[in-house]
């Protein structure tokens, strides 16, 4: 079993709509959780990071974390075409640890 | 701000030769960078980290006598793949972690490298 689990999609929604993307993780230890934006060819693009469970909200972007479900989601109101790319969840135990990142959602949103 | 470029975007280079891929942050400093590998649809995989200062730490199965990382400077890694092959050909995404402040890794735009 993979430490962290993400469904590698890909997901197409239409323009407007909420985009929920979702990870799974087995590690109990993990207690920073990140989502980044990846698009083709190019660097990952740090998009949220929360500290243990709770929600974050910044702009259109909502994470949401619920450790003792072991359980992380990201959401995306208002999806728009710029928003497609690959979703990468990441975690790690903080202390400076190695980070570890799920396999990335595909996501397209079409106009 | 917390920005990371890497030179080269894109490299192709013959067998049996060696590639080196430069890592800096330009506007933090960088006590610690990451070395990425990232097959077409898969994840990241952490291939070794870089401490300024010391050598870099490899995660199993990463060869460090082909794989020489230099951390030479607050704001430089270089990453060389010494006598590449084509299996080696592959995107390498460097990251970095702001010394002066938390967790967080922000990441390179990555190297394109193909072994003919």
């Amino acid at each position: 079993q993979k430490e962290v689990e993400q469904d590698p999609g890909p997901l197409s929604v239409p323009e407007g709509a909420i985009v929920s993307l979702n990870c799974t993780y087995s590690n109990s230890a993990f207690q920073y959780f990140m989502w980044y934006r990846q698009y083709s060819r190019k660097g990952p693009e740090l998009l949220m990071y929360t500290y243990s469970s709770g929600n974050k909200e910044d702009g259109r972007f909502t994470a949401q974390v619920d450790k003792s479900s072991k359980y992380i989601s990201l959401f995306i109101r208002d999806s728009q075409p710029s928003d497609s790319a690959t979703y990468l969840c990441a975690m790690n135990s903080g202390g400076y640890q190695k980070v570890t990142f799920g396999i990335g959602t595909k996501l397209q949103v079409i106009p | 701000g917390a920005v990371v470029s890497q030179h080269p975007s894109r490299v192709i280079c013959k067998s049996g030769t060696s590639v080196k891929i430069e890592c800096r942050s330009l506007d933090f400093q960088a006590t610690t960078m990451f070395w990425y590998r990232q097959f077409p649809k898969q994840s990241l995989m952490l291939m070794a980290t870089s401490n300024e200062g010391s050598k870099a730490t490899y995660e199993q199965g990463v060869e460090k006598d082909k794989f020489l990382i230099n951390h030479a400077s607050l704001t430089l890694s270089t990453l060389t793949v010494t006598s590449a092959h084509p299996e080696d050909s592959s995107f390498y995404i460097c990251s970095a972690r702001d010394s002066g402040s938390g967790n967080e890794q922000f990441f390179g735009p990555g190297t394109r490298l193909t072994v003919l």
